[in-house]
């Protein structure tokens, strides 16, 4: 079975860094471009950032370009998502998803999704 | 704001089917093909339904479809059932950028 797992997540101050991961296990992890998308409360599903399976490109929304870095290492099955100089407005669950189609960078659509990981921004 | 523009809610019996709509531009849903649909129940991650603007992951029933005018999207469910109860969200791919719907919420009567 696919599966995603988050960790990370808390409480953090306004200003503050927060490194989220992702763990991936039934499936070829690096054949597939790999996803963060958050939800804050009572708002429907953002898309942050993408990293390709095997070279590393990297694509950002214009909300997250700048602050959150998105990596991955492949020898773990892991997905990383590093958040900088968070703001209120980042309070959120974030989720990693994957793409549904091996070998794309595009955002097709996301078959597997985590079960999140809560980030509240604390003043 | 969101990108893409759905109805806040709908509503039906069980039994009845309804069409929920997903309006974007030719930038997003009327320029490309991908179009996703995704289901979520309270307290859960969102669930893919619908991908490739009318095409069903393995596991989904049929009462599920999917369909594109122009810049508009459309998820069709037949035969509602209780357990269909949930927020519905749409997604489409936009060269650069992922733009989602707000949600409709889907309540049986």
């Amino acid at each position: 079975e696919e599966q995603l797992s988050e960790s990370g997540g808390g409480l953090i101050q306004r200003g503050g860094s927060v490194k989220l991961s992702c763990e991936a296990s039934g499936f070829t992890f690096n054949i597939f471009a790999m996803n963060w998308v958050r939800q804050a409360p009572g708002r429907g599903p953002e898309w942050l950032a993408t990293i390709s399976g095997s070279d590393g490109s990297t694509y950002y929304a214009d909300s997250a370009q700048g602050r959150f870095i998105i990596s991955r290492d492949n020898s773990k099955n892991t997905l990383f998502l590093h958040l900088n100089s968070l703001r209120a407005d980042d309070t959120a669950v974030y989720y990693c998803a994957k793409v549904e189609r091996p070998y794309v960078d595009w955002q097709t659509a996301f078959d597997v999704w985590g079960h999140g990981t809560k980030v509240t921004v604390t003043s | 704001q969101s990108a893409l523009t759905q109805p806040h809610s709908v509503s039906g019996a069980p039994g009845e089917s309804l069409t929920i709509s997903c309006t974007g531009t030719n930038r997003d849903i009327g320029g490309y093909d991908f179009v996703s649909w995704y289901q979520q129940k309270s307290g859960q991650a969102p669930r893919l339904i619908i991908y490739d603007v009318d095409k069903r992951p393995s596991g989904v029933p049929d009462r599920f479809s999917g369909s594109k005018s122009g810049d508009t999207a459309y998820l069709t469910i037949s035969g509602l059932q209780a357990g269909d109860e949930a927020d519905y969200y749409c997604c489409s791919y936009a060269g650069g950028d992922v733009p989602f719907g707000g949600g409709t919420k889907l309540t049986l009567l």
